[in-house]
């Protein structure tokens, strides 16, 4: 079956500007994670969404945002970029219960100049 | 709060050698442990898991890890190394309570690992 499908898998934006990211899960995940990972910081949740319903946030401030649609798509926002936001965002889908196992996808590639 | 550590930035090992890729975690109940491997520019891959049961949990690609308690680690292993094992390997730890931040993982800094020839 196919996995998790990121959008687009690189790209270049200037400070100031925002991006949106696309993160398609595994059909019939329910739940949607999204980690920043960056080498100095490492890997950080940033938020998850569970049918349509953000469920949990991390420490990040409200530039970043996220939705999630009934089809369980997801996107990720980020306004007004900053150089610090340059990071590998990861999407991840799973069932979304108990001691269900992450599938992530190959990532967004973000370089802020 | 829940963390994980892992001690060694790195880990250097000859092919057909053992590995072992060290993890500490610290949960308030019982933990649900996991183990994933990054290649360059791709994303993480999952290994294994630890939910209850047996110690020694066995994975993808030949890794097994070992859960100890009063330790509180779980160590990644593999009795033979490969070459192609070279990459980065992260520990992941959710605490089974949080059922309302079900699919939250706490990763740890992660640790690459070299093989060599």
């Amino acid at each position: 079956k196919a996995g998790v499908t990121q959008t687009p898998r690189y790209l270049i934006k200037t400070r100031g500007q925002q991006v949106t990211l696309s993160c398609s899960p595994i059909s019939g995940h329910r739940s949607v994670s999204w980690y920043q990972q960056t080498p100095g910081q490492g890997l950080q949740f940033l938020f998850e969404y569970f049918s349509e319903t953000q469920r949990n946030k991390g420490n990040f401030p409200g530039r970043f945002s996220g939705r999630q649609f009934s089809n369980s798509r997801s996107e990720m926002n980020v306004s007004t970029l900053e150089l610090g936001d340059s990071a590998l965002y990861l999407c991840a889908s799973s069932s979304g219960a108990g001691a269900n196992v992450l599938t992530f996808g190959a990532g967004s590639r973000l370089t802020v100049l | 709060a829940q963390s994980v550590a892992q001690p060694e930035d790195q880990v250097n090992v000859a092919e057909g050698n053992p590995l072992t890729v060290k993890c500490t975690y610290s949960v308030s109940g019982n933990p649900y442990l996991f183990w994933y491997v990054q290649y360059p520019n791709r994303g993480l891959q999952f290994l294994l898991k630890y939910i209850t049961g047996d110690n020694l949990v066995k994975g993808s690609y030949g890794f097994e890890a070992e859960f100890n308690k009063s330790q509180t680690s779980f160590h990644l292993k593999k009795p033979s190394a490969l070459v192609s094992d070279s990459a980065l390997y992260f520990c992941a730890v959710r605490d089974y309570r949080n059922t309302g931040t079900a699919s939250k993982l706490t990763f740890g800094t992660g640790t690459r690992l070299q093989v060599t020839l």
